[in-house]
């Protein structure tokens, strides 16, 4: 079956500029996850999603960030401005039901942001 | 805190040795941990689980031991190859709150 697919893989962008990661999770997977890992340390969860409701977003920059998945599905994550400590790979995982049951989280590629 | 760690950020072993990486965690309030390898480039990928009423679980040429006592997690790896190298990491889940995940351990395989 085909994984979680991410897009853009890297992004270069200057401080208090915007930008948007995609993420299109494995199909018939009803939660999606979004995650910032900076470098040398573990993922962070920012957001979880159960379909198109929010489960989770305790950890979520709510000043500068933002996600949203309209439809169940497919998945953005914006930042709107970004600062230089932004600077991190952004991870979008799916898993069927959620990861405490024990359904498995399956991470894309992520997508790596530098800002500068 | 709640903040889960390793105990080495790094460890160097021969193909055909076993492998042990330890994760210590602060919370007793854990019922459920994780590890995960994640190689260059990827995202992570999920090795094996166990919850906090067992303190030992085995999958294919890992294992994985719980010591609540001590609030200690391992991983061991049977018979390490060169594929096995990659950054380890071990998630706590504590009620009420995220999946959080410990900084990670790299492990070097050499042949």
């Amino acid at each position: 079956e085909a994984g979680v697919a991410q897009s853009p893989r890297y992004k270069i962008i200057e401080k208090r500029q915007s930008v948007a990661f995609w993420c299109n999770p494995i199909s018939g997977h009803a939660t999606l996850y979004w995650y910032q890992q900076i470098l040398g340390q573990g993922p962070k969860l920012l957001i979880q999603f159960q379909n198109n409701g929010v489960v989770d977003d305790s950890q979520l920059p709510k000043d500068r960030f933002s996600a949203e998945r309209l439809k169940g599905v497919d998945s953005t994550l914006k930042i709107q401005p970004a600062k230089l400590e932004d600077s991190a790979v952004y991870l979008c995982a799916s898993s069927l039901g959620s990861y405490i049951t024990g359904d498995e989280q399956y991470f894309g590629p992520g997508t790596r942001l530098t800002v500068t | 805190g709640e903040s889960v760690g390793l105990h080495l950020p790094t460890l160097s072993v021969q193909e055909g040795d076993n492998s042990i990486i330890n994760c210590a965690y602060s919370n007793s309030a854990s019922d459920y941990f994780i590890w995960y390898k994640q190689e260059s480039g990827k995202g992570p990928q999920f090795i094996i689980d166990i919850r906090s009423n067992m303190d030992k679980r085995q999958g294919q040429r890992v294992t994985v031991l719980l010591n609540k006592t001590v609030k200690h997690l391992s991983l061991q790896i049977a018979a390490t190859q060169p594929g096995d190298s990659a950054v380890y990491f071990c998630a706590e889940n504590i009620p009420g709150t995220a999946l959080i995940f410990g900084k990670g351990t790299t492990l070097s395989v050499s042949s």
